[in-house]
């Protein structure tokens, strides 16, 4: 059974700074999508970014950006030059890749970390 | 594009009352998921409707747990009776295109069972 753990319950930074989040997964499957969703006090889960595993290059979206090492089954979140919108609830989540044609119906479930705490202090 | 829109938005009950939970998915957005995301837990799934079809609800706790997608687009979920285990966060994420597309999310339900 696949499994995510975050081991950062909280983290704080100071505006404009960097911060770096962790995540680490396991796994047997070789092909599968890994995931960092941002959860603000709204509540509403919002998707940060997305990697595929059989791409080797990180992804970026702007400020945010992976490292991910599938070697060591790891997936951190680089958040640069930190904004107090950023002051969020992070989680990695991975889904496997079944690239059935007959999958249409997109079974595939989400397996999420408990999440990350992060405040970006003024 | 309008977003998954839930509600009520927040809802406060006694145990042992019963209560439903409403979703409106993205217009066309086949795939349908219900969450349960307690304080400090990441989401966990209830259940997973494919058009008006269940795809999983190997999670959902039947014996008080209900959910159904009459025609395929809106979507309740019930609990009845509840307990004090069931406050939460109720999340509706729906999926439209292909598998690999994202999910959306609306803002939750926050149920207090008191």
């Amino acid at each position: 059974a696949q499994t995510v753990t975050q081991s950062q319950p909280e983290m704080s930074v100071q505006e404009a700074e960097t911060v770096t989040l962790s995540c680490t997964y396991d796994t047997s499957e070789n092909n599968y999508y890994l995931f960092w969703y941002k959860q603000p006090p709204s509540r509403q889960m919002i998707l940060v970014i997305r990697q595929e595993a059989y791409k080797q290059q990180n992804a970026t979206e702007n400020r945010f950006s992976v490292n991910f090492q599938k070697a060591a089954k790891s997936f951190s979140l680089k958040i640069s030059d930190s904004q107090l919108g950023d002051t969020a609830m992070y989680f990695c989540a991975f889904m496997k890749h079944e690239a059935a044609f007959w999958d249409a119906g997109n079974n595939r479930k989400l397996i999420w970390g408990l999440g990350t705490s992060l405040a970006v202090n003024p | 594009e309008a977003g998954v829109a839930q509600s009520p938005r927040y809802k406060i009950i006694e145990k042992r009352q019963s209560v439903a939970f409403w979703c409106n998915p993205i217009s066309g957005h086949a795939t349908l998921y219900w969450y349960q995301q307690i304080l400090g837990q990441g989401p966990k799934l209830l259940i997973q409707f494919q058009n008006n079809g269940v795809v999983d609800d190997s999670q959902l706790p039947k014996d008080r747990f209900s959910a159904e997608r009459l025609k395929g687009v809106d979507s309740t979920l019930k609990i009845q009776p509840a307990k004090l285990e069931d406050s939460a966060v109720y999340l509706c994420a729906t999926r439209g295109g292909g598998a690999d597309s994202p999910l959306h999310f609306g803002n939750g339900t926050r149920l207090t069972v008191t």
